[in-house]
């Protein structure tokens, strides 16, 4: 079965930081991948999704993230952070018929 | 997503009690799926359904069942209720024709077991 890893824990940065947050999943083949995010307080809302096509992908919110097959990887990315991107972010990955989420990472942003 | 629902919001029970969550969604969906959030362990699948004939069990189905009483709602029971089911338990739904399998996520249930 799949499995997903996220690296990062926690991560601290100051508005109009770069942003990168890992994640890795098991094994290869057809993915589809997924990052949601959970503001504080609130339920998990969809970032972007790869399903086929270009791996790098756009989200909503000034978000993308880019599948790179050989590296198992989908790392979320943000070119300036601002204080409203506080909250949790979670990877997931489908397998056969369900979801595979990782444990998150949980985002601070200062202003 | 105000297409998924969850009742109750918050509940504080008893150890030994038995307590019911409700979900219900008006987004035709026909899959449903409940989670439970524990700080550090990320989302974690108890139950699926993919009609109202279908139920599966997820990675942590001991302790719970749940009825799917038709395409709308599905509901989570903890037949005896203990402290290490205090968590955030989440809701959410899936298109079968939507092979991306995106699910959405009801607000939310904080359930505090003493």
């Amino acid at each position: 079965a799949q499995s997903v890893s996220q690296h990062n824990h926690h991560v601290i940065l100051s508005e109009a930081a770069s942003l990168e947050l890992g994640c890795n999943y098991s094994y290869g083949g057809t993915v589809n991948l997924f990052w949601y995010v959970q503001y504080p307080g609130q339920h998990l809302q969809l970032l972007l999704k790869y399903f086929s096509g270009d791996p790098l992908v756009k989200g909503i919110k000034g978000f993308e993230a880019e599948f790179i097959k050989s590296k198992f990887s989908f790392n979320l990315r943000k070119p300036s952070v601002q204080w409203s991107d506080t909250a949790e972010y979670f990877c997931a990955v489908k397998d056969t018929d369900k979801l595979i989420f990782g444990t998150g990472t949980r985002l601070q942003v200062f202003p | 997503d105000a297409d998924v629902t969850q009742t109750p919001r918050n509940r504080i029970t008893k150890t030994g009690k038995r307590i019911m969550l409700e979900c219900s969604q008006t987004k035709g969906h026909d899959r449903m799926y409940w989670y439970r959030q524990d700080p550090g362990l990320g989302l974690r699948l108890i139950y699926y359904s993919f009609d109202v004939k279908d139920i599966n069990k997820g990675e942590i189905s001991d302790g719970y069942s749940v009825s799917r009483q038709a395409q709308a709602k599905f509901s989570l029971s903890l037949e005896s209720a203990i402290p290490n089911q205090t968590a955030l338990y989440f809701c959410a739904t899936s298109d079968f024709l939507e092979s991306t399998d995106t699910q959405y996520f009801g607000p939310g249930t904080r359930l505090t077991v003493l």
